[in-house]
């Protein structure tokens, strides 16, 4: 039982090239979520999805689009990287339920250059 | 507009002695609340919730207070040991079910030995 797993670990960009982060649970979980972390401004949510075949944006979509490819796998694409895209990613799924308890994947560290 | 603010960046307790996290909120209609504990290269894991009907949640040497009035939650870590050291988010969902948690800006838990 992996949890949640997220590729790549890091990955440098330049600015302008395209990339996918990809993020899989295996717990059945029905919601999944991405989130970056950058200093002095907490966990923000990108783009969130409440059920297989459904995605919906959260504080800070603009530059990320999304897909939920089944009830497993939810990744995050960057089609034209900017700087201002450098951060930590950070996918979470939860088991739709009243204590919204979130699990992380353990990150991507991402700098675009 | 930070919805939900951790005032402290950082602080640093004695192995042994209490920590005390601080937390604020502005929307009224945050009524749960969770912490999370975040390990350096880590993704953040659960530690402990509250709902808005209680004022206090324990569990072990963690426990939670909320004081509705006052827009404010803490957490108590007693008595402190070096593992404890992380950094901590708050986190707030504005019903009882809704999935989008809004965090904080996390504060650096240090013990010293």
């Amino acid at each position: 039982n992996a949890g949640v797993t997220q590729t790549p670990k890091f990955q440098v960009l330049k600015t302008g090239q395209s990339m996918t982060l990809q993020c899989a649970q295996d717990m059945n979980h029905n919601s999944m979520y991405w989130y970056r972390q950058d200093p002095g401004m907490g966990l923000r949510l990108i783009y969130y999805s409440a059920s297989e075949g459904t995605t919906d944006k959260g504080e800070v979509p603009n530059g990320y689009n999304v897909s939920r490819l089944n009830k497993r796998e939810f990744s995050l694409r960057l089609e034209s990287a900017a700087p201002s895209q450098t951060s930590v990613y950070f996918c979470a799924s939860c088991k739709q339920g009243p204590y919204n308890e979130q699990f992380f994947g353990p990150g991507t560290r991402l700098t675009v250059l | 507009d930070q919805q939900v603010k951790q005032n402290s960046p950082s602080l640093s307790v004695q192995e042994g002695r209490i920590s005390i996290l601080n937390c604020d909120y502005t929307n009224s209609m945050f009524d749960y609340f969770l912490w999370y504990k975040k390990y350096p290269a880590e993704g953040p894991t659960f530690l402990i919730s509250i709902s808005s009907i209680k004022d206090k949640n324990e569990d072990g040497r963690f426990t939670v207070f909320l004081n509705k009035s006052a827009k404010h939650l803490s957490l108590h870590i007693v008595p402190s040991q070096p593992g404890d050291s992380a950094v901590y988010f708050c986190a707030a969902l504005p019903t009882f079910g809704n999935e989008k948690l809004t965090f904080g800006t996390g504060t650096r838990l240090t013990i010293i030995p």
